[in-house]
């Protein structure tokens, strides 16, 4: 039973508009939430992070906003690049335990 | 700084065999992960070591066996591999609790 979904496998986005990613939980002891972002044949790289104390945070280019009544997190990309044609993952935890989403393929198109 | 690194980077063995997949860390952290993942699952973690001389399952821990040999290294072993754990393996490290946990290339193998 998967603990974090990622809806969307792909988003094809046009390069310097915003690129929307979204993630769903259902466990309510999650309090740490995590993007990662993985090209292919290498591992995953950490983008930015959310503790579930805060509903926002902000790192650059890229924004992770954290509803928890809505148990609904999402990455904010703006303005895309091509080089952030990836894989993106979404991941939560309780504790030592990090659970993944099945990640969403971003392409940016020039 | 290498970071996480795994050995080896691709390997292919019969059913029926046994390897064990190497990992080793050199920034001091204190937990440590394996992972497997495959197409539209995402990554699901196999075995975790939340600190050196422990470890515990994780979502799908049959067929696997793990040693946190020291603080540095933790390795998975496949006693009988099975077409099933065809898949790429990662390993990653952090300092537990609320911090980001960083991943090694990973191991792709193939049991055929």
């Amino acid at each position: 039973d998967q603990q974090v979904k990622q809806n969307s496998p792909s988003l094809s986005v046009q390069e310097g508009r915003i690129s929307i990613l979204n993630c769903d939980y259902t466990n309510s002891m999650f309090d740490y939430f995590l993007w990662y972002k993985k090209y292919p044949a290498e591992g995953p790289t950490f983008l930015i992070s959310i503790s579930s104390i805060k509903d926002k945070n902000e790192d650059g280019r890229f924004t992770v906003f954290l509803n928890k009544s809505a148990k609904h997190l999402s990455l904010h990309i703006v303005p895309s690049q091509p080089g952030d044609s990836a894989v993106y993952f979404c991941a939560a935890r309780p504790d030592y335990k990090l659970s993944f989403g099945a990640g969403t393929t971003v392409t940016v198109r020039a | 700084n290498a970071g996480v690194t795994q050995t080896p980077k691709f390997q292919v063995l019969k059913t029926g065999q046994s390897m064990t997949l190497q990992c080793a860390q050199d920034m001091n952290h204190n937990s440590m992960y394996w992972y497997r993942q495959d197409p539209g699952m995402g990554l699901r973690l196999i075995y975790y070591s939340a600190s050196e001389g422990t470890t515990d399952k994780g979502e799908v821990p049959n067929g696997y066996n793990v040693s946190r040999l020291n603080k540095r290294e933790f390795s998975l072993r496949l006693e009988s591999a099975a077409p099933s754990q065809t898949s790429v393996y990662f390993c990653a490290s952090s300092e537990g609790g609320q911090t980001e946990a960083f991943f090694g290339q990973g191991t792709r193998l193939t049991v055929v």
